[in-house]
């Protein structure tokens, strides 16, 4: 079974674009929920979407936007980049929510110049 | 403020040895503790998801304990090899979200 797919694998971007990755989780998993890594900080929660609501929010500024499709997809915005936002976004699936084994991809990660 | 701790941050060993990590937790509003290893270049793969206090998992030469009560838990790996070399995360679950620690990263030399 095809694991979660994270496009684009890597990107550069300058200050004050804007980016949207995007993840296709496991077929049959309903959550999805994302995590930003930047050296020497652990996995930082993001936000998670199941059955297309966002069920919870971790503590990013409103720059950091999500939402998820009918197909379970979802994507993620990042409005008015920032040289800190520079990081590898992970996405992770899972059948009913990140209580329960996640499932993650290989991650999109940015660079803001 | 939320915080799991993982010591030590990075260990290197000889192939054969047997190792083990540590992770501390919040021990208020538990649900669950997860486990994932982390190779360079791949994607974490879940190792273990515990949820009661006293549990005790296994996969292989991959061992994990749970103690809720006082807020840690422990990896043990028993006669490590090169392929397990890589970072090990642990995730504590507070009923709201997962709260990763910065993880241990594991070097095993043939």
């Amino acid at each position: 079974k095809a694991g979660v797919t994270q496009t684009p694998r890597y990107l550069i971007k300058t200050r004050g674009q804007q980016v949207t990755l995007s993840c296709s989780p496991i077929s049959g998993h309903r959550s999805v929920s994302w995590y930003q890594q930047t050296p020497g900080q652990g996995l930082q929660f993001l936000f998670e979407y199941f059955s297309e609501t966002q069920r919870n929010k971790g503590n990013f500024p409103g720059r950091f936007s999500g939402r998820q499709f009918s197909n379970s997809r979802s994507e993620m915005n990042v409005s008015t980049l920032e040289l800190g936002d520079s990081a590898l976004y992970l996405c992770a699936s899972s059948l009913d929510g990140p209580r329960g084994e996640l499932f993650f991809g290989e991650g999109s990660r940015l660079t803001v110049l | 403020i939320l915080n799991v701790e993982q010591s030590p941050q990075s260990l290197h060993v000889q192939e054969g040895d047997s190792t083990n990590f540590t992770c501390s937790f919040p021990s208020s509003n538990f649900y669950a503790l997860h486990w994932y290893r982390w190779e360079t270049a791949k994607s974490p793969e879940a190792l273990f998801v515990m949820t009661l206090n006293g549990d005790e998992k296994k996969k292989g030469r991959i061992s994990a304990t749970l103690n809720t009560k006082e807020g840690y838990s422990y990896l043990y790996i028993k006669g490590s090899q090169p392929e397990d070399s890589a970072t090990y995360l642990c995730a504590f679950d507070n009923t709201d979200k997962l709260i990763f620690g910065t993880g241990t990263r594991l070097q095993v030399f043939p």
